[in-house]
């Protein structure tokens, strides 16, 4: 059973627009999550991160926003660009330990 | 240039044959681990190494094996390739007390017939 779960494998979003991606949870002891983006052929690159002691991080165009009592976060994108276009890895730990358990993933395709 | 290579980037191969993938990081990195990916399932952690000689399994680690003699490499070796391994298998490394942040190899897309 998958712990780490997104829902939507694809997204289409026109430039300049929002982009939600969102990612759900089952386990409350995961205590940092994260965002990881991955273009065809090559590896996965760290986007962007969240404590579990908070509610909110951003870095740029980029926001995280976590609900514990929901088991939720979801990825904002303002504004979306042709090159953010790409497969999106919502990821969790456990209890500050060394494993990483990765959703699906989505696929985003920003229109110009 | 700071990178993670893994060799070879394609491999066809037959049912039972040994074979392994490379892993390289130049960036002094303690961590290190293995992923394999999956439509649909994203990627599964296979084994994972906190520095020389200190390897402990994933989420999926039968079927593979590991080592860990230099800090730079760390090899994934399926001693009996079987078609459910077929998959697109990433390396991955970090600083030891941020392995969130992990460095992702360009993949190996290994195919088992």
């Amino acid at each position: 059973d998958q712990q780490v779960k997104q829902n939507s494998p694809s997204l289409s979003v026109q430039e300049g627009r929002i982009s939600i991606l969102n990612c759900d949870y089952t386990n409350s002891m995961f205590d940092y999550f994260l965002w990881y983006k991955k273009y065809p052929a090559e590896g996965p690159t760290f986007l962007i991160s969240i404590s579990s002691i908070k509610d909110k991080n951003e870095d740029g165009r980029f926001t995280v926003f976590l609900n514990k009592s929901a088991k939720h976060l979801s990825l904002h994108i303002v504004p979306s660009q042709p090159g953010d276009s790409a497969v999106y890895f919502c990821a969790a730990s456990l209890n500050a330990g060394n494993m990483l358990t990765f959703g699906g993933g989505t696929r985003l395709m920003v229109k110009p | 240039e700071a990178q993670v290579t893994q060799n070879p980037r394609y491999l066809i191969t037959v049912t039972g044959k040994k074979l392994t993938v490379t892993c390289s990081q130049n960036m002094n990195h303690e961590y290190m681990s293995w992923y394999r990916q999956d439509p649909g399932l994203g990627l599964r952690q296979i084994y994972y190494s906190m520095n020389v000689e200190v390897t402990d399994k994933g989420d999926v680690p039968e079927g593979y094996k590991v080592s860990r003699k230099e800090k730079r490499n760390f090899p994934l070796i399926l001693e009996s390739p079987s078609p459910n391994q077929t998959s697109l298998y990433f390396c991955a490394s970090s600083l030891h007390d941020s392995f969130y942040e992990q460095y992702f190899g360009p993949g190996t897309r290994l195919t088992v017939t």
